[in-house]
C-alpha cells in the first residue's frame, strides 16, 4: 500500500527557532515529492523535488530529497509567527496516472 | 479570473441525506481531484480523474461518488452511506505533463447533524 508519513504531527516553537519537518514515503512508481503550506483554506505550493541531493530554497525555507532513503525534509530558519500553518507533503506518481497522495501534515505553531 | 471554484463554501445537512459539492475549473487542466481533510490533519484522497468520463477511487472512496462529464467539472456526492461525512472537502486540478503541481479550490465545509 502506498503511504506518505510526516513527522512530527505537531510542533510548537518560538520565533527565531529553526525547525525541521520530515516526510518519508513508501510508494510504487515515484515521480516527485511536493511540499505545501496550508494556513486557512487552500494549500499553497512551496517546493517540488524530483532529484536526490539537490536543495530547493526560497527565502528562509529549504527542502531536500533523499531517494535512496525515501524521505524529504523541510527546513525553516529564523521562524516567524507567520510561519504558523499546517505543512503538507505529497507524492506524485509516474506514468501520468494522475494519482497524488498526501501525508498527515505537520501543524507548526510559532509563538512570539 | 482563472481558477478553481468550489461551492457551496459551507453546507449543513441532516444525517441520511445525500449532498453534492460542486467543483469547476477554467484552467483547462486534465486531472481533477477530491480530498477530505479532518481538523488538524492531512489530506486524504477520495477520487481523482485524469480524463473526461473516467475516474479512479482514492484511499477513502466508500460512501462517495463522482462524475466527470465535462473537462471543467468534477462534482462530488456525499451519500448517506458515508458514516462520518462532517469534514472539509478540497477540490484540486492540474495538468498531467511531467512536473506539474496541483492547484486547490478554497474548499467546502460540510457539517452533517
Amino acid at each position: 500500500e502506498d503511504k506518505v508519513v510526516q513527522s512530527p504531527l505537531s510542533l510548537v516553537v518560538h520565533e527565531g527557532d529553526t525547525v525541521t519537518l520530515n516526510c518519508s514515503y513508501e510508494v510504487t512508481n515515484f515521480r516527485s515529492l511536493l511540499w505545501y503550506k496550508q494556513e486557512k483554506k487552500a494549500p499553497t505550493f512551496l517546493f517540488m523535488l524530483t532529484s536526490s541531493g539537490i536543495e530547493k530554497k526560497s527565502g528562509r525555507l529549504s527542502s531536500i530529497l533523499d531517494k535512496k532513503e525515501l524521505f524529504s525534509i523541510l527546513n525553516i530558519t529564523a521562524t516567524q509567527t507567520g510561519d504558523s500553518a499546517i505543512y503538507l507533503c505529497a507524492v506524485d506518481f509516474s506514468g501520468n496516472t494522475g494519482k497524488l497522495i498526501f501525508g498527515q501534515g505537520t501543524t507548526l505553531q510559532v509563538k512570539p | 479570473d482563472g481558477g478553481i471554484t468550489q461551492s457551496p463554501k459551507y453546507l449543513f445537512r441532516k444525517e441520511g441525506q445525500n449532498v453534492t459539492l460542486s467543483c469547476e475549473q477554467n484552467l483547462n487542466h486534465d486531472a481533477m481531484y477530491w480530498y477530505r481533510q479532518d481538523p488538524g490533519q492531512g489530506l486524504r484522497l477520495i477520487y481523482y480523474s485524469q480524463i473526461v468520463n473516467d475516474f479512479q477511487k482514492g484511499d477513502i472512496a466508500e460512501g462517495y461518488s463522482v462524475s466527470r462529464e465535462k473537462k471543467e467539472s468534477f462534482p462530488l456526492t456525499v451519500t448517506s452511506a458515508q458514516k462520518n461525512p462532517t469534514a472539509f472537502y478540497l477540490c484540486a486540478s492540474r495538468f498531467l505533463d511531467s512536473g506539474n503541481t496541483i492547484y486547490f479550490g478554497e474548499g467546502s465545509w460540510l457539517t452533517v447533524v
